[in-house]
Parts: C-alpha cells; sequence; structure tokens
C-alpha cells in the first residue's frame, strides 16, 4: 500500500464550481499536511499547510484534515480558469515527505 | 530573483553519456533535495542534505551522485545516461518542516 493515496483524475469543472481534492494516507505519524499546485512545465509550489485536524481558509482555498479517518481534502469555492493545474498532496513525519500523485484538474471558462 | 534556481532547463542526451544538474538556492534554507518526477506527475525523493551533509539517501541507483559543495548548492551528477532516467528533476529546499520551494525542473530525455 502506499504511504498516500491521491485519485488522478482528470477532473474538468465549469467555471465557478465547488471542487473538491482528496488524499488518504496509511501513516498515522504524518504531522503536516500540505497542498501543492503544479502549472505545466513548473515546479510544484505550496498552496496550504495544516498542522491538526480541522479546517484552514486561505480566500477561496479551504484545507481540511480528518486525522481519524486519515484523510485530507482540498476544496477550491469559484473555481477560476487560472486553477487549471495539478494538484499534489503532500505530508510528512520529520525529514520523510510523501507526495500524492496528484490530481489534474482543469476548469472550463 | 529566482529562489531556486536550477539548470539546464532542458536536457536531451544519448544513453550512455554523464551528465550534472546544478541547483542554487537564494533563500538561506538549510535542507535542499533532489526529486524525481515520472511521467504519471508522481514525485519521489532521491536525496535530501541538511547544511552539506547528506541526510536522505532513497534506493536510486548509484549512477546518481549528489553533491553540495555549500548549503546554497546541490547539484546531481548521473553516470552511464539509460531510457528509463528520462523524467523532470527537481530542486527544493526547504526551512522548515512544512514546506518545500522548488525549482522549476529539469526536463531530462534520454535518446
Amino acid at each position: 500500500q502506499k504511504e498516500v493515496e491521491q485519485d488522478p483524475g482528470p477532473l474538468s469543472v465549469p467555471e465557478g464550481a465547488i471542487v473538491s481534492l482528496n488524499c488518504t494516507y496509511s501513516n498515522s505519524a504524518f504531522q503536516y499536511f500540505m497542498w501543492y499546485r503544479q502549472y505545466s512545465r513548473k515546479g510544484p509550489e505550496l498552496l496550504m499547510y495544516t498542522y491538526s485536524s480541522g479546517n484552514k481558509e486561505d480566500g477561496r482555498f479551504t484545507a481540511q484534515v480528518d486525522k481519524s479517518s486519515k484523510y485530507i481534502s482540498l476544496f477550491i469555492r469559484d473555481s477560476q480558469p487560472s486553477d487549471s493545474a495539478t494538484y499534489l498532496c503532500a505530508m510528512n513525519t520529520g525529514n520523510q515527505f510523501y507526495f500524492g500523485t496528484g490530481t489534474s484538474l482543469t476548469v472550463i471558462p | 530573483d529566482t529562489a531556486v534556481s536550477q539548470t539546464p532547463k532542458y536536457l536531451v542526451t544519448q544513453m550512455g553519456n554523464d551528465k550534472s544538474i546544478k541547483c542554487e538556492q537564494n533563500l538561506g534554507h538549510d535542507t535542499m533535495y533532489w526529486y524525481k518526477q515520472d511521467s504519471k506527475k508522481f514525485l519521489k525523493i532521491m536525496f535530501s542534505y541538511n547544511n552539506k551533509e547528506l541526510i536522505i539517501n532513497e534506493t536510486v541507483p548509484n549512477r546518481f551522485s549528489p553533491k553540495s559543495p555549500d548549503k546554497a548548492h546541490l547539484n546531481l551528477h548521473i553516470n552511464s545516461l539509460e531510457l528509463g532516467d528520462s523524467a523532470v528533476y527537481f530542486c527544493a529546499s526547504s526551512q522548515v518542516d512544512y514546506g518545500y520551494t522548488f525549482g522549476s525542473g529539469t526536463r531530462l530525455t534520454v535518446v
């Protein structure tokens, strides 16, 4: 079993839709939970991180962590064409980082 | 002013050649990494250096050799390149537990 599982998509939504991206994990020792956004032919960039269970909001983005279910989510409200990218979840224990395989998202104008 | 810069951006080379990829960060971070991203976008860590010392060395063929002359630089040398080495290689740096800053990647194609 992989440490981190993420549905690769692709996901295609109309502009303005609410997008839900999810990852599950198996290692209860993970401490930080992150979401990265990667545009085509670019490096991943950190979008959000959370440390504990619960929600964290930043503009149109909400990160949610449920440690009891080992499940994390990223919600994008009022999605825009500029949100079209691959979204990777990541989590770590100490120096060991584990990435999901990424979900490809296309927001259609 | 680029935070993590890697060169070259593109590298096309023949099987059996030796090549190097350079990485520099100007963020003052202590830890630097090399990641390999395959065609399915899966990011896999290869090496990690903390203040010039190797701290993570995943199961990577010994044809791959990282070198960190100082904490701002981490280079990757690859000997006897194989077709399966074709991928995008990302350098990254971090100072805290929760966030990397990635370079823009080096797209390596072995023909």
